[in-house]
């Protein structure tokens, strides 16, 4: 199985200010066939289910923020929010879709400064 | 608009089974995969398997392995969960959620709005 490992377990971040999440993956994501991370983030706020915000590692999402940034390539993920808005309080995870078992990170909690 | 409506809570005591259901609209259902991922109170995300409406093709995790069933009934585009032998710990949020291909497993643009399994005697 691909174990996710995200951090840090949670950050408080101004309003305002860059918040950034780590996500690494045991092994790699990387699909040589096509040049795709096998990756995806999500944003689950309390009560709802998860939201997708970027897939191939750095895709956004049709109607997500220009502030929410995915980056990296075979193991090493990061998710930035550029301006952190009182409405990005939540839990983000990443997911890899690779391989089955598809598996998530533990979850970055992310509260306002 | 795609939409992906989960049953109602439920209640069960251990050792019973449950039965959760995912009515999908607004697109193809036989198009993409269906997966089932629960989330235990205060917990993180786990897969616990997915199915190909088009050809009831199944795959689980292997914890769930022999104690849960993923179905789906075309006519109806619903899918469904079921998970036997409760215990306890199976105490979680159940959601559905829709690939974005029936042919090689990808990101996840749409879930149901999730399912209270709580098992208490």
């Amino acid at each position: 199985d691909i174990v996710m490992t995200q951090s840090p377990d949670s950050l408080a971040v101004s309003l305002g200010e860059r918040a950034t999440i780590s996500c690494k993956s045991s092994q790699s994501v990387l699909y040589n066939s096509n040049n795709e991370n096998y990756l995806a983030w999500y944003q689950q706020k309390p009560g709802q289910p998860p939201k997708l915000l970027i897939y191939w590692a750095s895709t956004r999402e049709s109607g997500v923020p220009e502030r929410f940034n995915g980056s990296g390539s075979g193991t090493t993920f990061t998710l930035t929010i550029s301006s952190l808005q009182a409405e990005d309080v939540a839990v983000y995870y990443c997911q890899q879709y690779y391989s089955t078992p598809v598996t998530f990170g533990g979850g970055t909690k992310v509260e306002i400064k | 608009q795609v939409q992906l409506v989960q049953s109602g809570a439920e209640v069960k005591k251990p050792g019973a089974s449950v039965k959760v259901s995912c009515k999908a609209s607004g697109y193809t259902f036989t198009d993409y995969y269906m997966h089932w991922v629960r989330q235990a109170p205060g917990q993180g995300l786990e897969w616990m398997g997915w199915i190909n409406p088009n050809t009831g093709v199944t795959i689980y995790a292997q914890k769930f392995q022999g104690r849960v069933t993923m179905t789906r009934d075309t006519s109806i585009t619903t899918a469904y969960m079921e998970l036997n032998s409760l215990k306890s710990d199976d105490t979680a949020v159940y959601y559905c959620a829709r690939d974005s291909t029936n042919w090689q497993l990808r990101h996840w643009g749409y879930w149901g709005q999730g399912t209270l399994v709580t098992v208490s005697s």
